[in-house]
């Protein structure tokens, strides 16, 4: 069956602009995690949906940063006046259900790229 | 808080050589642990789980992996490595009986497998 997608795969922007990245869960699955990896952070939790809340946005890394998920499937993560240090691939997980003995299965991950 | 350590960032071994990838964390809890593999430009993929009984968990691709709580490590093994293998591998926690599930990943080492 189909996995996780995330789109676009590759995001080049220009320093100043907002972004828009889409994931698309596994069909079913009701929780829904947002990543960013990054040369100097490494892999860092951003935020998780149950349906369609978010009961942890710890991760997010300032106000610029926000996230959405409809109808307890697609999510977007929303970046306002993209910084260079914004620069990293964003990936989005998904699984059956909240709690760490649930798998999480990854997405390719966007390139996000700040000029 | 938790956090997890990964020894090497980088290991070279030869085909059909062992190979072990060390990882420690920290944490004042109980916790899930886990070992993901990135194959380039591609998103993370589950190699093992440990959740409870056994602390010799066996993953895909011939992986296993033993959890030590007394020196809080759980290093991945591989007993004959093959030029497939070579990709980043991803060590990570997550809180065991909180609810959310996000993953705390180490920085990851990079496994080179050379003919």
């Amino acid at each position: 069956g189909a996995g996780v997608s995330q789109s676009p795969s590759n995001k080049v922007t220009e320093k100043g602009k907002d972004v828009e990245l889409r994931c698309d869960p596994i069909s079913g699955h009701t929780a829904l995690y947002w990543y960013r990896q990054s040369l100097g952070q490494g892999l860092e939790f951003l935020i998780y949906f149950q349906g369609n809340s978010a009961p942890d946005k710890s991760g997010l890394p300032s106000d610029r940063f926000s996230a959405e998920r409809t109808g307890g499937s697609v999510s977007t993560l929303t970046i306002q006046r993209t910084q260079q240090e914004d620069s990293a691939v964003y990936l989005c997980a998904s699984s059956l259900g909240l709690g760490g003995h649930n798998e999480q299965f990854f997405g390719p991950g966007t390139r996000l790229t700040v000029l | 808080a938790q956090s997890v350590t990964q020894l090497d960032s980088q290991v070279p071994v030869f085909e059909e050589a062992p190979v072990e990838l060390r990882c420690n964390y920290s944490s004042s809890v109980s916790v899930y642990l886990f070992w993901y593999v990135q194959y380039p430009n591609q998103g993370l993929q589950l190699l093992l789980k440990y959740l409870s009984g056994s602390t010799l968990v066996k993953g895909i691709n011939g992986f296993e992996a033993e959890f030590n709580k007394s020196q809080t490590s759980f290093h991945l093994r591989k007993p004959s490595v093959h030029i497939s293998d070579t990709a980043e591998y991803f060590c990570a926690v997550s809180v065991r009986n909180n609810q959310g599930g996000k993953l705390i990943f180490g920085q990851g080492t990079e496994l080179s497998v050379k003919p």
